[in-house]
């Protein structure tokens, strides 16, 4: 079953509103961590936050997990245009060699 | 940080060819390299896992004779899609792991494959 699955799948906002985006899991992990993506490019490492972790921040993004309820949720303050892209949660197994499992991602639209 | 490169960044073939698409960790050495494929507007799936000097470990659903990975040494690994067909177009991105304690894969820019 999927690993990782994001909500919404696609948000748009105005540039200086906060934009939230969840994540749900369904295995134990050992990580979960959030990536970015613009179109066609790379992805970039946002943050990873461990399972024995509740919150994490960096910079703008406010990450937290909920392994009780196997969800974790990424907020970004203040956006900007250049936020634009697409966010993907990912989360590594204790079992499985670090492997990644994505989820499906949110397209997050910041308009000017 | 750790830097890793993909080569080609994108290539356009012909049904049937053969497709060579490199992964270098730049700055540091990968014991394990990850192979990921991407189709638009989709996510990242893996395909493979490829450890240097060992056979690569692949998911299920790929077929490992049509794509090849060679892992020769700790700062290279090699994706091979043979005879390729159209419907291998995507996106292939590749990710080093390195063990000096960290826990975060580092992604290549990836590859735009384009097969006519």
């Amino acid at each position: 079953s999927q690993q990782g699955e994001e909500d919404p799948q696609a948000l748009s906002i105005q540039e200086g509103e906060n934009a939230t985006m969840n994540c749900s899991y369904k295995t134990s992990i050992n990580n979960l961590q959030w990536y970015r993506q613009n179109s066609g490019r790379g992805l970039v490492h946002l943050i990873l936050i461990r399972s024995n972790e509740r919150e994490k921040h960096s910079g703008r993004l406010r990450v937290t997990l909920d392994t009780s309820k196997k969800s974790s949720s990424l907020l970004i303050t203040a956006s900007r245009a250049a936020d634009t892209a697409s966010y993907f949660c990912a989360t590594a197994e204790w079992s499985s060699n670090y492997k990644l499992t994505f989820g499906k991602g949110t397209l997050l639209t910041v308009n000017p | 940080g750790a830097v890793v490169s993909q080569h080609p960044s994108w290539v356009i073939c012909k049904s049937g060819t053969s497709v060579k698409i490199e992964c270098r960790s730049l700055d540091f050495q990968a014991t394990t390299m990850f192979w990921y494929r991407q189709f638009p507007k989709q996510s990242l799936m893996l395909m493979a896992t490829s450890n240097e000097g060992s056979k690569a470990t692949y998911e299920q659903g790929v077929e490992k004779d049509k794509f090849l990975i060679n892992h020769a040494s700790l700062t290279l690994s090699t994706l091979t899609v043979t005879s390729a067909h159209p419907e291998d177009s995507s996106f292939y991105i590749c990710s080093a792991w390195t063990t000096s304690g960290r826990h975060e894969q580092f992604f290549g820019p990836g590859t735009r494959l384009t097969v006519l």
